[in-house]
């Protein structure tokens, strides 16, 4: 197993188009965990999966902002009519029930 | 919201020094975490504590837990200049009848040769 994936590492797009990110958890792990993260900040929750159940999601989580997790395995996190507020570093994690989260290397997202 | 925060927000030592970072939270937990972070990469598991323990060693890491104070330290031991980064605790906090896993704003750590 070669970790947390996700694709794509940067991602350019203009104010108002739709993006998709996506990640591959570690196969073992049964929750995928999506976060947010900007300069000087920890990173800031969004939403997780248990398996392909979609349990809690942030409060302060637009309605643009939608995220899957079809069968259980890899998630998608898809953010519509992108504002230049929505750049930062995605970063998806996964993890066994009680154990650390295992992060991936982020999508970083840049709304021009 | 930033259930943990740590202090200081920056430290800066020289090597072989040690380094101790802590973190303060606000409401009941399952366990703590500490990650490291390299400038623009992913975040890396460091140790995680659980709220039964008080006490826990890795390698040079060592890290303390104090719940009745709601506050945990992290100790770096030996200091070496790999180990520049910034550090956060992060915690399952119990908020709104659910664990919501938070983190925060860190701790910037310089190790000077």
């Amino acid at each position: 197993d070669t970790g947390v994936s996700q694709d794509p590492r940067h991602k350019i797009t203009k104010r108002g188009q739709n993006v998709t990110f996506r990640c591959d958890p570690i196969s073992e792990h049964n929750r995928l965990y999506w976060y947010r993260q900007t300069l000087g900040q920890g990173p800031e929750f969004l939403t997780y999966f248990q398996n392909e159940a979609q349990l809690e999601k942030s409060r302060l989580l637009s309605d643009r902002f939608s995220a899957e997790r079809p069968k259980g395995s890899f998630s998608t996190l898809e953010i519509q009519r992108t504002e230049q507020g929505d750049s930062a570093m995605y970063l998806c994690a996964s993890r066994q029930t009680g154990h650390g989260y295992t992060f991936g290397s982020g999508t970083r997202l840049t709304v021009v | 919201s930033q259930q943990g925060e740590e202090d200081p927000q920056a430290l800066s030592i020289q090597e072989g020094e040690n380094a101790t970072m802590n973190c303060s939270y606000k409401t009941s937990i399952n366990n703590l975490q500490w990650y490291r972070q390299n400038s623009g990469r992913g975040l890396v598991h460091l140790i995680l504590i659980r709220s039964n323990e008080r006490e826990k060693h890795s390698g040079r890491l060592r890290v303390t837990l104090d719940t009745s104070k709601k506050s945990s330290s992290l100790l770096i031991t030996a200091s070496r200049a790999a180990d520049t980064a910034s550090y956060f605790c992060a915690t399952d906090a119990w908020e709104g009848g659910s664990y919501i896993p938070t983190f925060g704003r860190g701790t910037s750590l310089i190790v000077h040769p």
